[in-house]
């Protein structure tokens, strides 16, 4: 298995929901990371978890909080978030090499709309 | 700082011709730079690293570290070469992936 899965691929949310982004990946990757992509711009990265232990936090809002509870899995809680929050958030992993930076897996994303 | 500069939004070029995508980067020390493409309808993914010095579908990148530059050429551009081109850069050891904007490449028939 050579994918990063992301569930669900679409969700509505309205601004005091709760909801969960899932990301699942089988290929060892002890590093794994969410990106928020907004329309026609790059992704940027929110946070890195090395070994399920969050390594950065790009100052991301508390209303998104992340999750790794092992080392396949990797959440993202969202909570009282508002509408400029809508856009693709993408997972991705890597192997972690020393000091060699490896590629990204990234998944296909989850499209978010807050209402 | 660390920074990413693709200076072209849109790159339109005819089947056969030369493609050569722009990416400059800014960083004090010695980072690792990377292309990503994403092709319609599917995810984002490597297309090649500097440390690799690889060519991959056609595709060759040369890290210039007195110009700062890391540009992407192809000699003979395809059709299912259309696609959005990220740069991107990554300091050696951290996690950090910083992209550029993005150049869409539209290869005509």
């Amino acid at each position: 298995d050579t994918e990063v899965t992301q569930t669900p691929k679409h969700l509505v949310m309205g601004m005091t929901n709760k909801k969960s982004l899932k990301c699942e990946q089988h290929m060892g990757h002890r590093a794994m990371y969410w990106y928020k992509q907004k329309a026609k711009k790059p992704p940027e990265l929110m946070f890195v978890y090395s070994y399920e232990k969050l390594s950065i936090n790009e100052s991301v809002p508390s209303r998104f909080s992340p999750e790794c509870p092992n080392s396949s899995l990797l959440n993202l809680h969202l909570h009282a978030l508002q509408p400029e929050d809508s856009a693709l958030y993408l997972c991705a992993s890597s192997q972690v090499k020393g000091s060699t930076n490896e590629k990204l897996f990234f998944g296909s994303g989850t499209q978010l709309s807050v209402l | 700082a660390q920074r990413v500069t693709q200076p072209e939004k849109l790159l339109s070029v005819f089947k056969g011709a030369p493609v050569e995508l722009k990416c400059n980067y800014s960083y004090s020390g010695s980072p690792e730079l990377f292309w990503y493409v994403q092709y319609s309808r599917q995810r984002l993914q490597l297309l090649l690293r500097h440390i690799s010095r690889e060519s991959i579908k056609g595709f060759t990148a040369d890290l210039n570290k007195g110009e700062t530059s890391f540009h992407l050429k192809k000699p003979f551009a395809q059709e299912e070469d259309s696609a959005m081109y990220y740069c991107a850069l990554s300091p050696t050891g951290g996690f950090k992936t910083i992209f550029g904007a993005g150049t869409r490449l539209f290869v005509k028939a």
